[in-house]
This record gives C-alpha cells, structure tokens and sequence, in this order.
C-alpha cells in the first residue's frame, strides 16, 4: 500500500532556512501537499505541486519535487518563530481525492 | 479557501454514550467531506468518505455501525461515535472538497477534541 515517511523533528534557528524532507511510494500521486498544524488547530494547506512539477516556489516556501526518487521537500527561507509547528506532507491517491499523509515533521524554530 | 467549521471543539463523555460531532462548510458548497482521526503525536487516518446524499465509504478497519456519518447537505455532515470508549478518545478532524474555480483542494476544520472517560 501507499507510504509516506518523514523525519519526526528538525529544530533550527530563527532567521535560517528550514528543510523538511518526505519519501513517498505511489509514483502514480498526480498532487503532493504540504499542510502546517498549529498545536490544537486543524491543518492549514501551505502549498502544493503537481507531480510533473520540479519546484515550486511560492514566496518563503519552496517545494522540490524528484519524481525518480519520490523524494519532496518543503524549504523554508528566513523562518521565524510563528512556523514552529508540524508539517505534513501528503500524497493524493491518483484514483480519488483521498489523501495519505506523512507522519509529519514538529520544527522547533529557537530565537 | 473555503472556511469549515467543527462543533463542538471539546467534548467531554462518560463511557457508553454517544457524541455527535458536526462539520459545516460555511461559503461553500462540499460535494465530498472526509473525516479523520489523529491520535496524540500521530498523523491523521482517514476513517471514511462521504458524498452528499449518498452512503459513505469507510477506511478497512473503521466500523461503520459504531462511527455512523451523515450528509444530508452541501454545508453538514456529523459523525456520531456510539457507544463511545476510552479508545475513541481523539482528534476528529473534518476536510470538505468541492468543485469550483477549477479546485480539488481539501480545507480542513479545526478538529473536535474527544475524550472519554
């Protein structure tokens, strides 16, 4: 069946790029999400890339994508402390709209 | 995006009983709703997929008679967990999907926190 793996914690310094990295398994997902979750809230999307998508950059955020790996990770640029959080990657199965997530990544940003 | 809401946010129950949780969609019309269970420091499971009017499909390993999920409307469903038990106890979050402005995207509610005692 369908995985999705990540690291469960990265802790960097605010003003630093954060990277969170993401293995999937199903090369057929035509969409990969990245959603953020603030402690007790509901998940917010972030962004998100098509699968025949390299990268994406959407102003701090960038998304690269190497299909051949299935290997997607999320770059944050100048991160600060609001983005301390836990992020998920997802994939969405091609068939259907059903989304599987990542076992999500808590980023702990120190001032 | 399209704004959803869950109620109640906490809920508090005795062993036994019944809660009903209601995820609405309030400026959108949601043709399809998902419902999720987290568990604490765990991703999200998709427990079942409903479509308005219809029967909804459940995940392998979610029983359908003790989560019963109804959507009756393009606004509402709710998922009544029956005959709750301490090992219900989690976080229940809605997603609901439409189509409109060219979008499949899922907008997530804020989750309904329960814990049975």
């Amino acid at each position: 069946g369908e995985d999705v793996e990540q690291s469960l914690f990265l802790s960097v310094r605010e003003g630093d790029s954060s990277v969170i990295n993401c293995t999937y398994t199903d090369s057929s997902s035509t969409y990969l999400y990245w959603y953020k979750q603030e402690p007790g809230a509901g998940l917010q999307l972030l962004t998100y890339i098509f699968s025949n998508m390299d990268m994406k950059q959407d102003q701090r955020l960038t998304v690269l994508l190497n299909k051949k790996d299935k290997h997607l990770s999320l770059r944050i640029a100048d991160t600060q402390t609001g983005d301390s959080a836990i992020y998920f990657c997802a994939e969405r199965e091609d068939s259907s709209y059903k989304l599987i997530f990542g076992s999500g990544t808590r980023l702990l940003v120190r001032p | 995006g399209a704004v959803v809401s869950q109620h109640p946010s906490w809920v508090i129950c005795k062993s036994g009983t019944s809660v009903k949780i209601e995820c609405r969609s309030l400026d959108f019309q949601a043709t399809t709703m998902f419902w999720y269970r987290q568990f604490p420091k765990q991703s999200l499971m998709l427990m079942a997929t409903s479509n308005e009017g219809s029967k909804a499909t459940y995940e392998q390993g979610v029983e359908k008679d003790k989560f019963l999920i109804n959507h009756a409307s393009l606004t509402l469903s709710t998922l009544t967990v029956t005959s709750a038990h301490p090992e219900d106890s989690s976080f229940y979050i809605c997603s609901i999907m439409g189509l409109g402005a060219g979008t499949d995207e899922q907008y997530f509610g804020p989750g309904t926190r329960l814990t049975v005692t």
